[in-house]
């Protein structure tokens, strides 16, 4: 089955911090990987993902995350983060071969202190 | 871009009641739908994926019966929270499939039973 794991809860960083979040899965076939926003009070939405190809792969809002299939990684990264990025940010996998079925991870809030 | 619509955003009702919440992809087609549950302050947690014409297929631990799905067109799946206490107060929430091969979620219903 898969699984999702992310490994920080909970980050604090002042403004132009650079961000680094965790997401490692387990499945052992083709995956697709995604990372998704949820800000107070906001529905979920779509970052970036990954399918095919590069496996550096830029989204949205300055946001860029790294597939390493040797580490089963997919880590998310913004290199200076902005107050605006205050949200909780969920990792997510489904299997690449038809099954759609999109398992999410715990969640990380982010906190940017201004 | 494609969106994905919820009725109502919010439901209080009476414990023993039932109560149904709407998805709709309100510009696309989407065959397969799937239905979350996000408790506060924690990650989505997925229930159930509504297959247009066919039963529904529920995770584990999900009991198919209080929550009944049903994905009758292209565009529409409804899960019914029959019989609900206050344990089932909960956001839920719906998402779809996209032409892009990403989901796009809904905003959500909040349900509160008494």
């Amino acid at each position: 089955a898969q699984s999702v794991s992310q490994h920080n809860h909970h980050v604090i960083l002042s403004e132009a911090a650079s961000l680094e979040l965790g997401c490692n899965y387990s499945y052992g076939g083709t995956v697709n990987l995604f990372w998704y926003v949820q800000y107070p009070g906001q529905h979920l939405q779509l970052l970036l993902k990954y399918f095919s190809g590069d496996p550096l792969v830029k989204g949205i809002k300055g946001f860029e995350a790294e597939f390493i299939k040797s580490k089963f990684s997919f880590n998310l990264r913004k290199p200076s983060v902005q107050w605006s990025d205050t949200a909780e940010y969920f990792c997510a996998v489904n299997a690449g071969t038809g099954g759609f079925k999109t398992i999410f991870g715990a969640g990380t809030r982010l906190f940017v202190k201004a | 871009g494609a969106v994905v619509s919820q009725h109502p955003s919010r439901v209080i009702c009476k414990s023993g009641t039932s109560v149904k919440i709407e998805c709709r992809s309100l510009d696309f087609q989407a065959t397969t739908m799937f239905w979350y549950r996000q408790f506060p302050k924690q990650s989505l947690m997925l229930m159930a994926t509504s297959n247009e014409g066919s039963k529904a297929t529920y995770e584990q631990g999900v009991e198919k019966d209080k929550f009944l799905i049903n994905h009758a067109s292209l565009t529409l799946s409804t899960l019914t929270v029959t019989s609900a206490h206050p344990e089932d107060s909960s956001f839920y929430i719906c998402s779809a499939r996209n032409l892009a091969g990403g989901y796009d979620f809904g905003p959500g219903t909040r349900l509160t039973v008494l």
